[in-house]
């Protein structure tokens, strides 16, 4: 069936550092990607999302690339900030039996000063 | 902008009670959903609904239902609270694949329950 694997935290980095975080999926067809963000003590926000191979989805400095040949949708940000410190959940859209995300078990980042 | 919310940020309840944690959403969407979270083991599907009155379990249905009376309302109920199902628990909605194409989700802020 459709999974999605992240790279286990928690990442610890210092203000402006360069930032990855590893997502690589299993699916049937061509579903769409996410990345959602989580907050301390929030519901989860969408970050950005790509809906076909070699789309970049991108939002507050961070990117992300579809690529159907690594089957990977890897979070990138060249330059990350304290207040990036947060969950970071990869998820794979429905396919067209289902309607719901299958998600990561989520990456923690935390950025110093 | 869509707006998801769930009735409490934080409860607490006793083992063997009935909870109610409703979850409420603005943008008439079809899809909605109940996932729990907890540390190393990301988000699990409990319950989702794709209409008025349907429902299908999700991965972890097991000691919960959900009712769906009306459009923008899902309940999650926890029939007996028992202290394993002490979690986070976060709603979300969408609009259907066919519809939108996509299957983005919208998710409210969370409930924190503890079960004691």
């Amino acid at each position: 069936g459709n999974s999605v694997t992240q790279m286990e935290g928690p990442v610890t980095l210092s203000e402006e550092a360069f930032l990855t975080i590893n997502c690589t999926y299993t699916a049937t067809g061509y579903p769409s990607l996410f990345w959602y963000v989580q907050y301390p003590g929030e519901g989860l926000q969408l970050l950005l999302k790509a809906t076909k191979a070699d789309d970049k989805g991108s939002n507050k400095g961070f990117e992300a690339t579809y690529r159907k040949e690594t089957t990977s949708f890897h979070l990138e940000k060249g330059s990350v900030q304290v207040s990036d410190s947060a969950v970071y959940f990869c998820a794979l859209g429905p396919n067209q039996a289902g309607t719901a995300l299958i998600f990561g078990k989520g990456t923690t980042l935390s950025v110093s000063s | 902008d869509v707006k998801v919310t769930q009735s409490s940020r934080y409860l607490v309840k006793r083992t063997g009670e009935k909870v109610f944690l409703e979850c409420v959403q603005d943008m008439d969407h079809e899809n909605m959903f109940w996932y729990r979270q907890d540390p190393g083991l990301g988000l699990r599907l409990i319950y989702f609904s794709y209409d008025v009155k349907m429902k299908e379990k999700g991965d972890i249905p097991e000691g919960y239902s959900v009712s769906r009376e009306k459009k923008e309302r899902f309940s999650l109920i926890l029939e007996s609270a028992s202290t394993n199902q002490t979690s986070m628990y976060l709603c979300a909605s969408s609009f259907p694949q066919s519809r939108q194409g996509i299957g983005e989700q919208y998710f409210g802020p969370g409930t924190r329950l503890t079960v004691t």
